[in-house]
């Protein structure tokens, strides 16, 4: 069974620039999660997709944002790129919409310059 | 807010050994507590996890204790081998609420 995968791995941006990450759940996975890793600060939740609507979102501003398409693969767009924004981007998927546990992905490494 | 505090941020344990990763939390409304084991390059993969229910659970060489009254939940590791060096994370949510909070992780 293959896993979540994630597309690109690694991404350099420059501050001002938008971004496109891309996330393949494990087939038969309908709940898609986004989750950002920055240094020292752990995983943070982003965004949940389910049955392509989104079901909750994390404390990040509407910059950040993404979809789910029928075949349940999701994108997280970030616009408007920020230093800060500089982190890991996992993607996780469920067999069970709300319900752990989650099968995450190796996420795209993004640099903002 | 930071709702699951984790320590040791790093720990160095010889061959053999026993380590031992703690978290609280503030939240009382988790009722999942998993830990997640995550290698360089690689995403984090679900270690073991537990339920409030019961005060500990073991895997292996894994072994989550849970203290509910305390709030407060922790990792052991017995018999530590090079192949456990990684980073590892408690995290705590709410069932049917998939938002699950990280602790900020210890490396092993």
């Amino acid at each position: 069974e293959a896993g979540v995968t994630q597309s690109p791995t690694h991404l350099i941006k420059t501050r001002g620039q938008q971004v496109t990450l891309r996330c393949s759940p494990i087939s038969g996975h309908t709940s898609v999660y986004w989750y950002q890793q920055a240094l020292g600060l752990g995983l943070q939740f982003l965004l949940w997709y389910d049955e392509g609507e989104e079901r909750n979102r994390g404390n990040f501003p509407p910059r950040f944002s993404g979809r789910q398409f029928p075949n349940y693969s999701s994108e997280l767009n970030v616009n408007a790129l920020e230093l800060e924004d500089s982190a890991l981007y996992l993607c996780a998927s469920s067999l069970v919409p709300g319900n752990s546990p989650l099968h995450f992905g190796n996420g795209t490494r993004l640099t903002v310059t | 807010q930071q709702q699951v505090k984790q320590s040791p941020q790093s720990l160095i344990v010889q061959k053999g050994g026993i380590s031992i990763i703690n978290c609280a939390y503030e939240n009382t409304a988790f009722d999942y507590f998993p830990w997640y084991q995550q290698f360089p390059g690689k995403g984090p993969a679900l270690l073991i996890a537990i339920r409030p229910d019961v005060s500990e659970k073991k895997e292996g060489r894994f072994t989550i204790s849970f203290n509910k009254s305390a709030k407060q939940f922790s990792l052991h590791i017995m018999d530590s081998q090079p192949g456990d060096s990684a980073t590892y994370f408690c995290a705590a949510s709410i069932l049917g609420n998939e938002k699950l909070t990280f602790g900020t992780g210890t490396r092993l």
